[in-house]
């Protein structure tokens, strides 16, 4: 069964500091893996795409990282900033298929 | 460029009651699709459509109807509204599809009550 999961469920860091959110999928054939960013009441806005060859990616201060062989991957954030409080949403795409599959998203909030 | 625009914002509807949720984008893609968003769920694709005229079933279809009569609109139309069907709902569009890299743009979304 193609899922994808996400840990932790909800994460509350201070101002300043560095966090990393976790991806665990088991969907296959796989073609690429999303990290999305949703503000609260807000559609989701992309941050990074990675295909099956790419093990990093960067935007800004998001850096995802991707493992295929073990279907993992991570989003890190850098100097966390209130506005990063937000769900991130790890969306991974099978090939020959246009269906995406979302995880559950990491509520993460910032404090200062 | 207005992106991806949804209409309405909001909407609380009767049990059996009908409407259309209308969706437009001004970026020419041919790919546009439907998902809902429960609470503590991950989004759940309802329709989509690779084109003009062309449209398929999601993963949740039942309840749900679209059209694809133009490249820039793809209305949800909700028949016999049920209290199940209370979500966010988001419409999306992209230039390739998703199982290529074309990156999705989403509106931002409509939030709709069955009562």
């Amino acid at each position: 069964k193609n899922q994808v999961e996400q840990s932790p469920q909800s994460l509350i860091i201070l101002e300043g500091k560095n966090c990393t959110l976790q991806c665990n999928y088991t969907v296959s054939p796989f073609s690429n893996l999303r990290w999305y960013k949703q503000d609260t009441g807000r559609g989701p806005v992309s941050l990074t795409i990675m295909t099956f060859s790419e093990n990093t990616k960067s935007n800004g201060r998001y850096t995802a990282t991707l493992d295929a062989d073990t279907k993992q991957s991570s989003l890190h954030i850098t100097a966390s900033q209130l506005s990063d409080s937000a769900s991130y949403i790890c969306v991974v795409s099978p090939s020959g298929a246009n269906n995406l599959f979302f995880g559950t998203g990491t509520r993460l909030t910032v404090i200062p | 460029n207005a992106g991806v625009t949804q209409t309405p914002k909001f909407r609380i509807l009767k049990i059996g009651q009908s409407m259309t949720l209308q969706c437009a984008q001004d970026m020419n893609h041919n790919y546009m699709y439907w998902y809902r968003q429960d609470p503590g769920m991950g989004l759940k694709l309802i329709y989509y459509s690779v084109g003009a005229g062309i449209t398929d079933k999601g993963e949740v279809p039942n309840g749900y109807n679209v059209s694809r009569s133009t490249t820039e609109d793809f209305p949800l139309r909700l028949e016999l509204a049920a209290p199940s069907q209370t979500s966010v709902y988001f419409c999306a569009s992209s230039y390739t599809s998703g199982k290529n890299t074309g990156e999705l743009f989403f509106g931002e979304g409509s939030r709709l009550t069955v009562l």
